[in-house]
């Protein structure tokens, strides 16, 4: 079956620093995958998706990067924000479903 | 908001008692899904719902039914709640066809505590 991993539980960064997510896969070819960010006691809000045939795709400050080679997806935040402090979830498209990654907790220090 | 309301939105239950979520869209988006978040295991699917009456299982689906008998509402019931069933539970919905390119909107959870 598939597993997808995200690099670590939690990461601290300063204000004003760019944090950069890692989600990793096997088992899987997955054609797109999605970004997700959840805060503390709320679901999950939709941030990002990009296509197995886009090596990156930017939105405002934030920017994915899609590496089906090394089954890697890396999430970047610059000049990150206190307010980017949440968790961080990578989804991976199955038949009928997203496989979601376990998340990483961002915490941006002011 | 995709407008989705869970509830009831915290509940405390004794094992082997029945327990009913429910989730109520405004969006009359087709797709509605049961997740379970568990610390250490992510997001798991339990049912979904491809349409009025249309359900199929997810990854985590036993010790769970659905039912969907308008667009709008999509129930989750334990049939007999357990202590593993301990979790928060979320409604999801899609409007797209495609699964692969159409994001979710989650509703705000259900944590649900089996004692």
């Amino acid at each position: 079956s598939q597993k997808i991993e995200q690099n670590s539980e939690a990461l601290n960064i300063q204000e004003g620093k760019t944090a950069t997510l890692t989600c990793n896969y096997t088992n899987y070819s997955p054609a797109y995958l999605q970004w997700y960010r959840q805060d503390p006691g709320r679901g999950p809000v939709f941030l990002l998706l990009i296509r197995e045939n886009e090596k990156e795709k930017r939105k405002e400050r934030l920017k994915v990067t899609f590496d089906t080679t090394l089954k890697q997806s890396l999430f970047h935040i610059t000049a990150s924000q206190p307010a980017d402090s949440a968790t961080y979830l990578c989804a991976l498209a199955g038949a009928n479903n997203l496989f979601f990654g376990t998340g990483t907790r961002l915490t941006v220090i002011p | 908001d995709a407008g989705i309301t869970q509830s009831p939105r915290h509940k405390v239950t004794e094992t082997g008692t029945p327990v009913t979520l429910r989730c109520h869209q405004t969006e009359n988006h087709r797709y509605m899904y049961w997740y379970r978040q568990d610390p250490g295991h992510g997001l798991r699917l339990i049912h979904y719902s491809y349409g009025v009456k249309d359900t199929d299982k997810g990854e985590v689906s036993d010790g769970y039914s659905v039912s969907r008998s308008k667009t709008e509402d999509f129930l989750l019931t334990l049939e007999s709640a357990t202590s593993s069933q301990t979790s928060v539970y979320f409604c999801a919905t899609r409007q797209g066809r495609e699964v692969n390119t159409g994001e979710l909107f989650f509703g705000e959870g259900s944590r649900l505590t089996v004692l």
